[in-house]
């Protein structure tokens, strides 16, 4: 009942256009949704998060967009760019994010001129 | 700016070895966790260390595992006896009080022959 389930694993995008990444979880008790973005060689980046009280939320290029009696998230990159190529987690938490992340399974993103 | 360190980069060691993983979290952080990803894998939960005790640890984090913040500064993750199934990339993060946002370190690349 904790899990985040991702899709998909992987994710080819032309530059310029939009990469679509999806999120669903399962206990309505998580509150807090973040996405990290990881490089080779690196640690998990926050990105951006959203709480279930917006359905909404943008940070420039990056949207997050909840939809809470779905129970789903996903994030929107819009005119994708190469540096955009990494591997994207979508992650949920309980009160608050004070708690532990439980991570969904990645999505490989690629980016192509 | 400032960052999450870990030591080694990369530990190969053999089976039944005992390990520890050192982990500087960002100096002003009071909560301090350590994830483990298996390759092409989700990043999974360990534990989470806060006020000098673990304040959670996942099925994953069983009596070989253990943390410590021995001086004040350094937070590290000891496996008494490692299995082939330990081989995978161990993440330490850390957070401050009141802020959501987990900072994670490059990783330990942990390969157990």
């Amino acid at each position: 009942q904790q899990q985040v389930k991702q899709s998909p694993q992987s994710l080819i995008v032309q530059k310029g256009g939009i990469s679509i990444i999806n999120c669903a979880y399962e206990n309505t008790a998580f509150d807090y949704f973040p996405w990290y973005q990881q490089f080779p060689g690196k640690g998990p980046a926050l990105l951006i998060a959203i709480r279930p009280d917006v359905s909404e939320k943008k940070e420039g290029r990056f949207t997050i967009s909840f939809n809470k009696s779905a129970k789903q998230f996903s994030l929107h990159i819009m005119d994708s760019q190469p540096g955009d190529s990494a591997t994207y987690f979508c992650a949920a938490a309980f009160n608050f994010g004070n708690e532990k992340l439980t991570f969904g399974t990645g999505t490989r993103l690629t980016i192509i001129p | 700016e400032p960052e999450v360190t870990q030591t080694p980069s990369h530990q190969v060691t053999q089976m039944g070895q005992e390990v520890i993983l050192r982990c500087v979290p960002i100096s002003n952080h009071l909560y301090f966790y350590w994830y483990r990803q298996i390759l092409g894998q989700k990043v999974e939960f360990l534990v989470s260390f806060y006020n000098n005790e673990i304040s959670e640890k996942s099925e994953i984090f069983d009596d070989q595992f253990s943390v410590e913040r021995p001086d004040g500064s350094n937070f590290t993750l000891k496996i008494r006896s490692t299995k082939l199934e330990d081989s995978a990339m161990y993440f330490c993060a850390s957070r401050v009080r009141g802020n959501t946002e987990a900072f994670f370190g490059q990783g330990t690349r942990l390969t157990v022959v």
